[in-house]
């Protein structure tokens, strides 16, 4: 098993751009969540999914979007990259939401 | 308001001693702790569990810790080794409540 697994590591993009994040689990989990973690704070949630078609928002959706189409991938779309999301991204999944979660290795997102 | 808080950003310990990390909850609906490890350029891995309905909870070097009436949960490793320096969030979660709240991190060094 592959886990959780994250593409790109690492991205640049220039203010105002539009970019998708992308995460995919082969554990068969029906949650998924994607949190920004930014220097000296915790994880902060962005999104969650309890099951393909459902998807509903965490502590920090702002600017950001996310379908879930199938168990195993669940996207994260930056609109209009703004600086205030430069952050490293994660994407984790579990049994249950409040269950153990596994997390991807993260991308590292600069705006410019 | 921040429910999870980790007071000490960082730790600093010797070889072969006892690590203690902290964590303080404001939520008394949180019935769920966890803690998760975290390498530089990784994603957070887990690393214990308690629930509400214990006091503690052992995995080898490393015992979890929860006192529901002062809102306090403790990771205590026992013997630390240079290999635990990380990065350790603690999370706890409601029942119901569809997600976990992160800590900010404690930042733990262990010398050798």
């Amino acid at each position: 098993n592959a886990g959780v697994t994250q593409t790109p590591k690492f991205q640049v993009l220039k203010t105002g751009q539009s970019m998708t994040l992308q995460c995919a689990q082969d554990m068969n989990h029906e949650y998924m969540s994607w949190y920004r973690q930014d220097p000296g704070m915790g994880l902060r949630l962005i999104h969650y999914s309890v099951g393909a078609g459902i998807t509903d928002q965490g502590e920090v959706p702002n600017g950001y979007n996310v379908s879930r189409s199938t168990t195993e991938d669940f996207p994260l779309r930056l609109l209009s990259a703004a600086p205030s999301q430069t952050s490293v991204y994660f994407c984790a999944s579990s049994y249950e939401l409040t269950d153990t979660q596994y997390f991807g290795p993260g991308t590292r997102l600069t705006v410019l | 308001d921040q429910q999870v808080k980790q007071n000490s950003p960082s730790l600093s310990v010797q070889e072969g001693r006892i690590s203690i990390l902290n964590c303080d909850y404001t939520n008394s609906m949180f019935d769920y702790f966890l803690w998760y490890k975290k390498y530089p350029a990784e994603g957070p891995t887990f690393l214990i569990s308690i629930s509400s309905i214990k006091d503690k909870n052992e995995d080898g070097r490393f015992t979890v810790f929860l006192n529901k009436s002062a809102k306090h949960l403790s990771l205590h490793i026992v013997p630390s080794q240079p290999g635990d320096s990380a990065v350790y969030f603690c999370a706890a979660s409601a029942t119901g409540a569809g997600k976990s709240t992160f800590g900010d991190g404690t930042t733990l060094t262990v010398k050798p």
